[in-house]
């Protein structure tokens, strides 16, 4: 079964910088990933979907890159601020009975101010 | 504000209590879903219908029945549960469950406590 590896726990950045969260996987190559943002005491809330053909996708400070080849996306976040800080989730379709959607653990982003 | 609604916020229960959790959303989704989710790790998915029909159901033990009453309902009934089971449930909707292009929408869940 598809697995996925969002590599770092915990993130630490200054206000100001870019932070680069990261999410692997294994196996097939899905359809499209998504990313999400969770507070704590929340449900997750959507970000940025980007399907297997398209390299890149931008929604204001957010960008999210897709490497297939790698089995890798990338989410940026550029001149993070501290409201930016919270749980990352990366999702993607597992083929199996229908589709369904599988989380990564998330990164949880600190920014200082 | 979430467009999706879940009552109660938090549920405490014995193990012989019979409970239920309410979900609502006035999206016009046709997909709705029931997630696990404990403490520092990714929602694990329960049950996934679609169009009032149950089309995923991931092992979950009896103890759990989930209803989907109508296409903005989705009920889940506990009954007999264990501490293990303590955890955040998080309901959520899509606009079609065929997985292609389809963000979801979560509610805030509810957290169980079962004593």
């Amino acid at each position: 079964s598809q697995k996925i590896e969002q590599n770092s726990e915990a993130l630490n950045i200054q206000e100001g910088k870019t932070a680069t969260l990261t999410c692997n996987y294994t196996n097939y190559s899905p359809a499209y990933l998504q990313w999400y943002r969770q507070d704590p005491g929340r449900g997750p809330v959507f970000l940025l979907l980007i399907r297997e053909n398209e390299k890149e996708k931008r929604k204001e400070r957010l960008k999210v890159t897709f490497d297939t080849t790698l089995k890798q996306s990338l989410f940026h976040i550029t001149a993070s601020q501290p409201a930016d800080s919270a749980t990352y989730l990366c999702a993607l379709d597992e083929l199996g009975g229908g589709f369904k959607t599988i989380f990564g653990a998330g990164t949880r982003l600190f920014v200082k101010a | 504000d979430t467009e999706v609604t879940q009552t109660p916020k938090h549920l405490v229960m014995g193990m012989t209590n019979k409970k239920s959790l309410k979900c609502e959303q006035h999206m016009g989704h046709r997909a709705m879903y029931w997630y696990k989710q404990k403490a520092k790790k990714p929602p694990e998915l329960m049950f996934v219908y679609s169009y009032e029909k149950l089309s995923i159901n991931e092992s979950v033990p009896s103890r759990f029945s989930p209803e989907c009453p109508n296409s903005s309902l989705l009920n889940l009934h506990l009954h007999a549960l264990q501490p293990e089971d303590s955890a955040l449930y998080l309901c959520a909707s899509s606009q079609e469950a065929t997985g292609y292009n389809q963000p979801q929408h979560f509610g805030d869940g509810t957290r169980l406590s079962i004593l």
